[in-house]
């Protein structure tokens, strides 16, 4: 089945720092890719997505571009800042289909002053 | 202009009671989906529901758990003789579609703790 793997953590960053969060999935077709945000005790919260290969979702100064060719979908931003703070979750719908999201487990960003 | 809204937002039961969580979507929104996450742990599909239907429950278990979104009113999701495996978040998300296309709007959560 349908599937998202992230990259392990808790990542621990100083501010400014580059930020690379690792995300792979294996799907059948050609889902949609989203990255969600976290923070301690809310919901989730969209901070962007793609929906077709070689698309670029980017807000707030994170970005991501949806490969289809190594299947990935990870993320990045230039300078962290500490309210960057927050549990990242990428995750995959089955466009189409039922539309329910398949979650990678989560990476913890920590980000010192 | 509210997002889901759920309710309660906190929850304790004892073992063996019933817990009722609450949903309200997005107003124009008649797709409703259910997550759970346990601590620690990224979030699971458990139901998605669409007005007085129930489209895709594979993700629920068989046994004490049900899901409902009526015509008029919220989405509940009930859990029956609850036990302690049941403790986690539950999340709620509603869209316009099942395409995904302009994302899911996510509710804050009923975090509930069995006792």
């Amino acid at each position: 089945g349908d599937s998202v793997t992230q990259m392990e953590g808790p990542v621990t960053l100083s501010e400014e720092a580059f930020l690379t969060i690792n995300c792979t999935y294996t799907a059948t077709g050609y889902p949609s890719l989203f990255w969600y945000v976290q923070y301690p005790g809310e919901g989730l919260q969209l901070l962007l997505k793609a929906t077709k290969a070689d698309d670029k979702g980017s807000n707030k100064g994170f970005e991501a571009t949806y490969r289809k060719e190594t299947t990935s979908f990870h993320l990045e931003k230039g300078s962290v800042q500490v309210s960057d703070s927050a549990v990242y979750f990428c995750a995959l719908s089955d466009r189409g289909n039922t539309g329910k999201l398949i979650f990678g487990q989560g990476t913890t960003l920590q980000v010192k002053p | 202009n509210a997002g889901v809204m759920q309710n309660p937002r906190h929850l304790v039961r004892r073992r063996g009671q019933e817990a009722r969580l609450r949903c309200s979507p997005v107003k124009g929104h008649s797709h409703v989906y259910w997550y759970r996450q346990l601590p620690e742990e990224g979030l699971k599909f458990m139901v998605y529901l669409q007005k007085e239907n129930i489209i895709d429950e594979s993700g629920m278990p068989k046994e004490r758990f049900s899901a409902e979104f009526p015509k008029e009113g919220p989405s509940i999701l009930r859990i029956q003789q609850v036990v302690r495996g049941d403790s986690a978040a539950y999340f709620c998300a509603s869209s316009t579609n099942s395409i995904g296309d302009y994302g899911y709007t996510f509710g804050s959560g009923t975090r509930l703790t069995v006792v």
